[in-house]
């Protein structure tokens, strides 16, 4: 099974702040097809998950464009630009280059201070 | 509105059985995969099986954990998803939440989770 490794595990931002969660994988994400399979969820309290990033670095529907993904191969990064409040919570990243299983990271708690 | 709600959790002793399920509205069901996720308590999350379209033959994987006692599958007619858990553990207690599966076609099928449900709560104790 694909390893999905998040640091830091927790962070507190000031509001306005940047953040940014580093995921590495302990084999590639990029499949010979040319797409790297690689996602990026955040879970607010109390709530489901939802997708934030799709394939690295495209933003789902409706996530604010503070929210950005980027990397390659097995390094990757979350990044947000200006923090909000409403930006707390557990950010995942996620492989699906392999299934099964699908793997996420341990998650990455993000408070403000 | 894309919404998908889970139903069936509910507490039951060791080594019993709960199907759970989930209700699809808003898109067309049987034109996507489905999964299932699961958070324990104070957890991260945990992938648990999936069930391919019928158009990609309705094949089901699962995880290592649970191969073998859980089993999905699906009603198209119907628009749910359905998670036959058996021979529960107690490290089955968690959080099961319904996912809806995008797919990524460019040589071989790539799946990932776009919609969540709420989540239904599944509590394995005697």
């Amino acid at each position: 099974d694909i390893v999905m490794t998040q640091t830091p595990l927790s962070l507190s931002v000031t509001p306005g702040q940047p953040a940014s969660i580093s995921c590495k994988s302990s084999q590639s994400l990029l499949h010979s097809d040319g797409k790297t399979y690689l996602y990026w969820y955040l879970q607010k309290p109390g709530q489901s998950p939802q997708l934030l990033i799709y394939e690295v670095s495209n933003r789902f529907s409706g996530v604010p464009d503070r929210f950005s993904g980027s990397g390659s191969g097995t390094d990757f990064t979350l990044k947000i630009s200006r923090v909000e409040a409403e930006d707390v919570g557990v950010y995942y990243c996620m492989q699906s280059i392999q299934l099964p299983p699908y793997t996420f990271g341990q998650g990455t708690k993000l408070e403000i201070k | 509105e894309v919404q998908l709600v889970e139903s069936g959790g509910g507490l039951v002793q060791p080594g019993r059985s709960l199907r759970l399920s989930c209700t699809a509205s808003g898109f067309t069901f049987g034109d996507y995969a489905m999964s299932w996720v699961r958070q324990a308590p104070g957890k991260g999350l945990e992938w648990v099986g999936f069930i391919r379209s019928k158009a990609y033959g309705g094949t089901t994987e699962y995880a290592a954990s649970v191969k073998g006692r859980f089993t999905i599958s699906r009603d198209d007619s119907k628009s749910i998803a359905y998670l036959q858990m058996n021979s529960l553990k107690t490290e089955d207690t968690a959080v099961y939440y319904c996912t809806r599966d995008d797919i990524v076609v460019v040589v071989a099928a790539h799946y990932y989770m776009d919609v969540w449900g709420k989540g239904t709560t599944v509590t394995v104790s005697s």
